[in-house]
């Protein structure tokens, strides 16, 4: 079976201090892992994505993440937060049984910036 | 990115009557598209999917008659929720996978409040 655990629900940072945000995942197959972002009124929107290639996968916005098969975590980080990242963040796997096509969500962190 | 949108952005319906929701991709073919539904602070729950021109896989525990799914071309696909109820109340959110990624684009999902 897979899952995702976001330790999580919610993050609060200071504008300009680091974000992290934490994703644990357990599948039986090796997995493509994934961060989304969710604006309110929008769709969600790739962050990242890692498919066995390096393990530190670069993304948008300046957000990265790590792929840690030891410690079967996918944390997201970003240096330096600013007010347009406050979003629900979600972490997501899709096992290769599933031909990559099931995306299978955690249940999301709510980032809040605060100037 | 490809663009995914949904129609309408926010629909209002009396119990017992049934409202069509709409999902286009508009600058790339779709070839699997899936719906999800996302209760208030959940994460996203996958209902269904469809390939263009078959009949819907439906996830365990949602009601194939009562969620009437059309994959009819490759830009469009529409969620009929027959005989709404209060339970119904959801954000429902599509999105498309292409033919050569892994990846999906999701729609800006569409909120239905049955009263």
């Amino acid at each position: 079976a897979q899952s995702v655990t976001q330790l999580d629900s919610h993050v609060s940072v200071s504008e300009g201090t680091p974000v992290l945000l934490r994703c644990n995942y357990s599948s039986s197959y090796s997995p493509s892992l994934f961060w989304y972002v969710q604006h309110p009124n929008k769709g969600l929107q790739l962050l990242l994505k890692y498919t066995s290639a390096a393990t530190l996968v670069k993304g948008i916005n300046g957000f990265e993440a790590e792929f840690k098969k030891s410690e079967t975590s996918f944390h997201l980080t970003k240096p330096s937060a600013h007010m347009s990242d406050a979003a629900e963040y979600f972490c997501v796997v899709s096992p290769m049984n599933t031909g990559f096509q099931k995306l299978v969500f955690g249940t999301g962190t709510r980032l809040l910036v605060s100037p | 990115g490809a663009v995914v949108s949904q129609h309408p952005s926010r629909v209002i319906c009396k119990s017992g009557t049934s409202v069509k929701i709409e999902c286009r991709s508009l600058d790339f073919q779709a070839t699997t598209m899936f719906w999800y539904r996302q209760f208030p602070k959940q994460s996203l729950m996958l209902m269904a999917t469809s390939n263009e021109g078959s009949k819907a896989t439906y996830e365990q525990g949602v009601e194939k008659d009562k969620f009437l799914i059309n994959h009819a071309s490759l830009t469009l696909s529409t969620l009929t929720v027959t005989s709404a109820h209060p339970e119904d109340s959801s954000f429902y959110i599509c999105s498309y996978k292409g033919r050569a990624t892994n990846e999906q684009f999701f729609g800006p999902g569409t909120r239905l409040t049955v009263l």
